[in-house]
């Protein structure tokens, strides 16, 4: 029981360059999403998704592209790199909440363990 | 939006204290509060959660309290031990575009001195 996956774990770019952050998860999740975490910042929500073929901006999508082509699958590229970008990158999964009643359990987050990126 | 705030940025205790650590949210339709622990190099994980039709909730030595009409929520941890030291995160769920979406605290350095 793989949980999330995330690779690569660390990545050094140029100004410039693009990249794809990639993200899988083996639970049959419908809520996919991508965070950055940037000291004293907390966690900053960049896109989700809530199925597949659906996608929607967080609180900072400047400079990043998703797609969710997949259930399993929801990779984040960055367009063109920029040291603003260097961070702690997470994706996270959970069942869809919905508002509606279910398990608790349901609907907590299942995390990767993060992709170290800096830009130089 | 939702906007949530946490505090304290960082605590100390020493092992066998109680630590508590507050959050307060602005978003009266959110209704699921999550905390997450993240030990150094690691993503966050899950440790306890609270659904707004419950006041307290507790496992072990953690537990979780909410008050819905002053729109904060507290994480309670006793008998602190090192391996509790992380940094925890509180989240509030609100809904948007159909879902429930959560927002993060900035978190908070939790150190357990031996």
């Amino acid at each position: 029981n793989a949980g999330v996956t995330q690779t690569p774990k660390f990545q050094v770019l140029k100004t410039g360059q693009s990249m794809t952050l990639q993200c899988a998860q083996d639970m049959n999740h419908e809520y996919m999403s991508w965070y950055r975490q940037d000291p004293g910042m907390g966690l900053r929500l960049i896109h989700y998704s809530v199925g597949a073929g659906i996608t929607d901006q967080g609180e900072v999508p400047n400079g990043y592209n998703v797609s969710r082509s997949t259930t399993e699958d929801f990779p984040l590229r960055l367009l063109s790199a920029a040291p603003s970008q260097t961070s702690v990158y997470f994706c996270a999964s959970s069942y869809r909440h919905t508002g509606s009643p279910g398990p608790i359990y349901r609907y907590g987050y299942t995390f990767g363990s993060g992709t170290r990126l800096t830009v130089v | 939006g939702e906007n949530v705030e946490q505090h304290p940025s960082t605590l100390s205790v020493q092992e066998g204290d109680s630590a508590v650590i507050k959050c307060t949210y602005s978003d009266s339709a959110s209704n699921y509060f999550p905390w997450y622990k993240q030990e150094l190099g690691k993503g966050p994980q899950l440790i306890i959660d609270i659904r707004s039709n419950v006041g307290e909730k507790k496992d072990q030595r953690i537990a979780v309290t909410l008050n819905k009409t002053a729109k904060h929520f507290s994480l309670h941890i006793t008998e602190t031990q090192p391996e509790d030291s992380a940094v925890y995160f509180c989240a509030a769920s609100r809904k948007s575009g159909g879902s429930y979406i959560p927002t993060f605290g900035r978190g908070t350095s939790l150190i357990v001195h031996p």
